[in-house]
Parts: C-alpha cells; sequence; structure tokens
C-alpha cells in the first residue's frame, strides 16, 4: 500500500496568511494527489484533483502543486471559513490511501 | 445535482452485524464506482473499499482491514449502495461515508490520462461497535 505522510501535523495562522501543508507518498504516484477540506461533524469536502486542477466553486486563493512524491496545498490570504481539517489521498494504485491530516487552527 | 444519503447506522455489539445503506440521487449507482470511507472518533479518513461501475467490470474491492467480513453491493432498482458488515470489532467503530469515485479524462504532457477523485459524499452515518 502507497503511504501518505503529511506534514505539520497541526498548524496556526491567522487571517491573512498564507500556509502551506506538504503531502509526501512512500512511491512515486505521478499526478495522482488529491486534496481535502473537512470542517467538525461534515464530510470531506474535494479541493484540488490532479495535483493542481481546483473542483469547481472552489475559491483561487487554493493551489496545489508538485510531483512524483512531493506534493504542497498552498492557501493564500486565510479566511475565517479555511480553519479545518486538510488531507491528501493519492488515486495511483489501489488501495486508495489519505494522508494523516493536517489540521489549521486559529493564532 | 449528485446526493448521497447513508443510513442504517447504530449500536451493535462485538461479533454482529450491520448493513448500511447509501441512496443516491441525482446519479446512477450502477454508473458510478462507488466508495465506502470511513473515520474513527478523532482519527483520520480510511478508505474502507469501492465497487466499480458495471461498465467498468463492476468489481469490489475492500481494504484489507475488513475483507472478508464486509461486502460491498448495489441496487440499481432502489439506486442504492450497500455495506453489509459483519463480524464487527470494536475498532470497526466510526462515522461511514459513502462517496462516488469520479474519472476524470484529460492530458498531461501530451498524452491521454484518467484521473480519479472523490467528489461528492454523503453526510455519513455512526456505527458504534461496543458490548
Amino acid at each position: 500500500d502507497i503511504q501518505m505522510t503529511q506534514s505539520p501535523s497541526s498548524l496556526s495562522a491567522s487571517v491573512g496568511d498564507t500556509v502551506t501543508i506538504t503531502c509526501r507518498a512512500s512511491q512515486r504516484i505521478s499526478s495522482y494527489l488529491n486534496w481535502y477540506q473537512q470542517k467538525p461533524g461534515k464530510a470531506p469536502k474535494l479541493l484540488i484533483y490532479a495535483v493542481s486542477s481546483l473542483q469547481s466553486g472552489v475559491p483561487s486563493r487554493f493551489s496545489g502543486g508538485g510531483s512524483g512524491t512531493d506534493f504542497t496545498l498552498t492557501i493564500s490570504s486565510l479566511q475565517l471559513e479555511d480553519f479545518a481539517t486538510y488531507y491528501c489521498q493519492q488515486s495511483s494504485s489501489t488501495p486508495r490511501t489519505f494522508g494523516q491530516g493536517t489540521k489549521l487552527e486559529f493564532k | 445535482e449528485v446526493q448521497l444519503v447513508e443510513s442504517g447506522g447504530g449500536l451493535v455489539k462485538p461479533g454482529g452485524s450491520l448493513r448500511l445503506s447509501c441512496a443516491a440521487f441525482g446519479s446512477t449507482v450502477s454508473n458510478a464506482w462507488m466508495t465506502w470511507v470511513r473515520q474513527a472518533p478523532g482519527k483520520g479518513l480510511e478508505w474502507v473499499g469501492r465497487i466499480k461501475s458495471k461498465t467498468d467490470g463492476g468489481t469490489p474491492d475492500y481494504a484489507a482491514p475488513v475483507k472478508g467480513r464486509f461486502t460491498i453491493s448495489r441496487d440499481e432498482s432502489e439506486n442504492t449502495l450497500y455495506l453489509q458488515m459483519n463480524s464487527l470489532k470494536t475498532e470497526d467503530t466510526a462515522v461511514y461515508f459513502c462517496t462516488t469515485e469520479t474519472k476524470s479524462f484529460g492530458y498531461e504532457s501530451g498524452d491521454p490520462k484518467s484521473w480519479y477523485y472523490f467528489d461528492y459524499w454523503g453526510q455519513g452515518t455512526l456505527v458504534t461497535v461496543s458490548s
């Protein structure tokens, strides 16, 4: 199975900040990397697929990058509604696997 | 707009069984790759299993911790996905989400490629395994 490791596990930031979350795969996954946002008590929401393609309706302050085994999610000019937990997920092989999550907290 | 609605969660004793349902609206379960993802209390997301669309063979795949105990199926007439869970263990306690895994076609460096992602999710149903 492909292991996905996110860093950091938690992150404190303020409104207006720019933050970057990193996701590393245990083997090369080409561009089969997706990002989700989850708020407490809610289902995850797809933000970015195929490394850098923004899902419809997702604000452009979210961006993704990387290739091979190392990927990033960057949120520019943080808004109050962005404080949530973020997960990366690989779709290169089955079983699909997720990172352990990064909790973005208000400083 | 696709809507997925899970039901069937509850409290069950270790060794017991439970069947979860996921009713789909605005989409046909037989035409989609349908997946179950779970989340233990305070933990991250865990892929449980998936059933491919009929056109892609309709075969199910399962995560190692549930293989042999859980079965994914669908009823086309009800447009509903199911997760039959047998021999439940305390570590199966989680919120269970159903989701569609969409295949998106495109090109990368001039070559055709397909990408897969979970785009529609249900609200989740809580399964608690406890004596």
